[in-house]
Formats: structure tokens, C-alpha cells, sequence
């Protein structure tokens, strides 16, 4: 079984600064991907970023990075230059060796101007 | 860019009676999923379809829901007999491969479903 945990309901952030949203996970499997889904109030799931566990390297698009710890089970996602269009929910997601996603709770973020 | 197409975007619909909702996936994809989101709450998978079958499904995919690929390009979920907890955004998903390959899901705008 997969467990997401996305323990912040809520975040703000100023225009053009940096924010970090926050994600946990759980697996029994040793081969797993992590995404970041980005939900705005049209309610369509764009995917922002994807991480395969068995690279160290962190994935990065854009503006968009992660801070994936295996160890720790923790993979955060950074918003640099944050912009109005950033303003959504965004939600943590893992898969393991097929491609259903078990998702977090979500995290609303609000960009202030 | 292809995209994953559900229709209709709004269904309303008394309790008991069937639905139908609709997804178009991306023409080579070859897996096709189905989520829901009750308002508020996260997004939760329902069935995952490949080859013509079920793949895998959750324990929600009660027998009151059904899958169906009844030409080369649809993709259906069948809902017998609405319940009120069923009012939900519904969403497609569709991806290139299943095993092993964390493939990349394209989710549709959604469908939703208002059970009155």
C-alpha cells in the first residue's frame, strides 16, 4: 500500500518570492515515482513535475523543483518567482509498478500580489 | 498538443437513475484510467482498463459501476443507479504504458456529476 501526506492545508506567498510545498510518502515498493499534479479552479490535473526514485537527481522544470529525500520519504516541491497563475491546489502523488497515482489531500496555494 | 476530451463537463441527474460519462483518450495511449474527487477532498482512483478489461480497480468500483471501450476511440464509465455520495468531479486519464515505467497520466478537464 502507498500513503501520501500533505500535512499543510494552506500556503501564501508574495508575488516573485519563493515557496515551498511539502509532501511525505510511504511504499513497500522499492521502485516508485513521484509527481507533483497542480489543480487550478478550472479543476483540470496538469502535471508540474515527475521524479523517479531511483535517481538522485532532483527534477527540475522551469520554476519548478523538487527536494526529494529518499531516505526520509520526503518530497517537496519549490516554486521560484512565484506568479498569480501559480495560485491552485497542488497535490503530491505516487505510483508504483503500474501507473495508478495515490494522491496527498492537496495544498491551496495563494499567490498575493 | 493531443489532450484527453470528457464530456459532458456538468451532469445533473436524480438519485437511481444511470449515467454515462464520456472520455476521448489521447488516440496512442493504450491504458485508460478513471478518478473522482468529492469537493474538497482528494482525488481517488477508481479503475485502471487496458486491452479491453479491468486491470485493477478499488474497492469505490462497486458493481454499480461499469467500464466500457465500446469503439477504438471512447472510453465510458457507466453509473447504474446514482447515489447522492456519488456527486463528484469525475476524471479520465489515459497513458502510453502501465508496468514498471511510471508513465505520465493526462488527465482530462472532468466531468461533474451532480446527483440530486
Amino acid at each position: 500500500a502507498q500513503t501520501v501526506t500533505q500535512s499543510q492545508p494552506e500556503m501564501s506567498v508574495q508575488e516573485a518570492e519563493t515557496v515551498t510545498l511539502s509532501c511525505t510518502y510511504d511504499t513497500s515498493e522499492s521502485d516508485y515515482y513521484l509527481f507533483w499534479y497542480k489543480q487550478p479552479p478550472s479543476r483540470q490535473m496538469i502535471l508540474v513535475i515527475r521524479q523517479e526514485a531511483y535517481k538522485q537527481q532532483n527534477a527540475t522544470e522551469n520554476r519548478f523543483s523538487v527536494n526529494f529525500q529518499k531516505a526520509a520519504k520526503s518530497f517537496s516541491l519549490k516554486i521560484s518567482d512565484s506568479q498569480l497563475g501559480d495560485a491552485a491546489m497542488y497535490f503530491c502523488a505516487i505510483t508504483g509498478a503500474n501507473s495508478k497515482l495515490t494522491f496527498g489531500k492537496g495544498i491551496t496555494l495563494s499567490v498575493r500580489p | 498538443e493531443p489532450e484527453v476530451t470528457q464530456t459532458p463537463s456538468h451532469q445533473v441527474t436524480q438519485m437511481g437513475q444511470e449515467v454515462i460519462l464520456r472520455c476521448v483518450p489521447i488516440s496512442n495511449h493504450l491504458y485508460f484510467y478513471w478518478y473522482r474527487q468529492i469537493l474538497g477532498q482528494k482525488v481517488e482512483f477508481l479503475v485502471s482498463f487496458y486491452n479491453n478489461e479491468i486491470s485493477e480497480k478499488s474497492e469505490i468500483f462497486d458493481d454499480q459501476f461499469s467500464v466500457e471501450r465500446p469503439d477504438g476511440s471512447n472510453f465510458t464509465l457507466k453509473i447504474r443507479s446514482t447515489k447522492l455520495e456519488d456527486s463528484a468531479m469525475y476524471f479520465c486519464a489515459s497513458s502510453t504504458r502501465d508496468r514498471g515505467g511510471g508513465e505520465k497520466l493526462f488527465f482530462g478537464s472532468g466531468t461533474q456529476l451532480s446527483v440530486l
